[in-house]
């Protein structure tokens, strides 16, 4: 299996609620990253997973709340979200977290925030 | 302060002729280089890698150029083919104890006339 996966494909919220994003990966890889792509932009990191531990957190607002359970599954926890972060929102993962190896990307979530 | 930057936000290209697409960076501590093709509603894909310790990388009809001492990377398709519109991401890693950090460039829209 040489793929990461990202449900769901489409999400659309209000302001108050609470969602998650899920992202799953079974090729071994010891490190998964979340990135935010907004249109006509580069993927933006927002946090790197090392060994399931928390490596990087690019300064992200605290209604976004990662988690990684295991080795395989990643999730982004969106709670109370603006209009402004209506996003792709990409999953990738590699197999460690460093220099000299390639990041896998998923489909990605289109969320929408109304 | 962008420290990837793709100049040309297009490319058109007729079938069959070279397509070379441009990447230039600021940060001398950049050690590992990738590109990546996006097509719309789905996540990046990687094409090809380079290592600074190298000035180029074949795989098959792509070819990644690199000059330390301009900090420029170029990626080259020959021949060009339909199927290869898209947008094309440079993408930069800095040394291990950045975590695997990708910065990527605003990318470039390539478009393969028939």
């Amino acid at each position: 299996d040489t793929e990461v996966t990202q449900t769901p494909k489409h999400l659309v919220m209000g302001m108050t609620n609470k969602k998650s994003l899920k992202c799953e990966q079974h090729m071994g890889h010891r490190a998964m990253y979340w990135y935010k792509q907004k249109a006509k932009k580069p993927p933006e990191l927002m946090f790197v997973y090392s060994y399931e531990k928390l490596s990087i957190n690019e300064s992200v607002p605290s209604r976004f709340s990662p988690e990684c359970p295991n080795s395989s599954l990643l999730n982004l926890h969106l709670h109370a979200l603006q209009p402004e972060d209506s996003a792709l929102y990409l999953c990738a993962s590699s197999p460690f977290a460093g220099t000299y190896n390639e990041q896998f990307f998923g489909p990605g979530t289109r969320l929408t925030v109304l | 302060d962008q420290q990837v930057k793709q100049n040309s936000p297009s490319l058109s290209v007729q079938e069959g002729r070279i397509s070379i697409l441009n990447c230039d960076y600021t940060n001398s501590m950049f050690d590992y280089f990738l590109w990546y093709k996006k097509y719309p509603a789905e996540g990046p894909t990687f094409l090809i890698s380079i290592s600074s310790i190298k000035d180029k990388n074949e795989d098959g009809r792509f070819t990644v150029f690199l000059n330390k001492s301009a900090k420029h990377l170029s990626l080259h398709i020959v021949p060009s083919q339909p199927g290869d519109s898209a947008v094309y991401f440079c993408a930069a890693s800095g040394p291990n104890n950045q975590g695997g950090k990708l910065i990527f460039g605003q990318g470039t829209e390539l478009s393969v006339k028939p």
